[in-house]
């Protein structure tokens, strides 16, 4: 069954540098997103990206974070600056038509910790 | 404010009971109703989900959902130990992105 993989499955990184999470969704698919959960707390919402753009954001996605896809087949989240409260798991998703009732399947995950 | 609310448990049920997790949603024009299963540092696995008023059943598992009174529930019939894990009661809003509440830990005692 076709997945989303996640890389890497776990980074440290010091306060203040950059981190880029990469994450290759399933193939034809067109929608893409981004979630996070920090420990203990609820899975939010990050940000949503079709066509080469975003689609919408949450209040989270400040101008620290960008997504890009670079290629025909990864998608990247960027943290420009990390911060202690940066630190979570980090989920990627994706759909092949979006607006539709389904649910989409989540990656794996990046744990991501900022020391 | 958009807000999914499950009780955070846990909730201990014996190995082949029925087990009943809980939903409420506050948003009545919600769309899509869902269950993601998560296990201790993993990502959630979708189990189900529902749109329409009534239950669903798919295996061992039931959703019902009830929009007049904004509440979503599942039932997993004959629980086993395996079952054991966090459940994720989310919903779909504009189609697109998800709310996600805090979760029920379920714990299944052989």
């Amino acid at each position: 069954e076709p997945e989303v993989t996640q890389t890497p499955s776990h980074q440290v990184t010091q306060m203040g540098q950059e981190v880029i999470l990469r994450c290759v969704p399933i193939s034809n698919h067109l929608y893409f997103y981004w979630y996070r959960q920090i420990l203990g707390q609820k899975v939010e919402f990050l940000v949503s990206f079709y066509n080469n753009e975003i689609s919408e954001k949450s209040e989270i996605f400040d101008d620290q974070f960008s997504v890009e896809r670079p290629d025909g087949s990864n998608f990247t989240l960027k943290i420009r600056s990390t911060k202690l409260e940066d630190s979570a798991m980090y989920f990627c998703a994706s759909e092949r038509a979006g607006g539709g009732r389904g649910g989409y399947t989540f990656g794996s995950g990046t744990r991501l910790t900022v020391v | 404010q958009k807000e999914v609310e499950q009780n955070s448990g846990p909730l201990s049920v014996p190995e082949g009971a029925i087990a009943s997790l809980n939903c409420t949603y506050s948003d009545r024009g919600s769309q899509s109703f869902f269950w993601y299963r998560q296990y201790s540092g993993k990502s959630p696995e979708l189990i189900m989900f529902i749109y329409s008023n009534g239950d669903k059943e798919d295996g061992r598992f039931t959703a019902q959902l009830n929009k007049a009174s904004q509440y979503v529930s599942l039932l997993i019939r004959d629980s086993q130990p395996s079952d054991s894990a966090t459940y994720l009661c989310a919903v779909k809003y504009n189609f697109n992105k998800f709310y996600f509440g805090s979760g029920t830990k379920l714990n299944v005692k052989p």
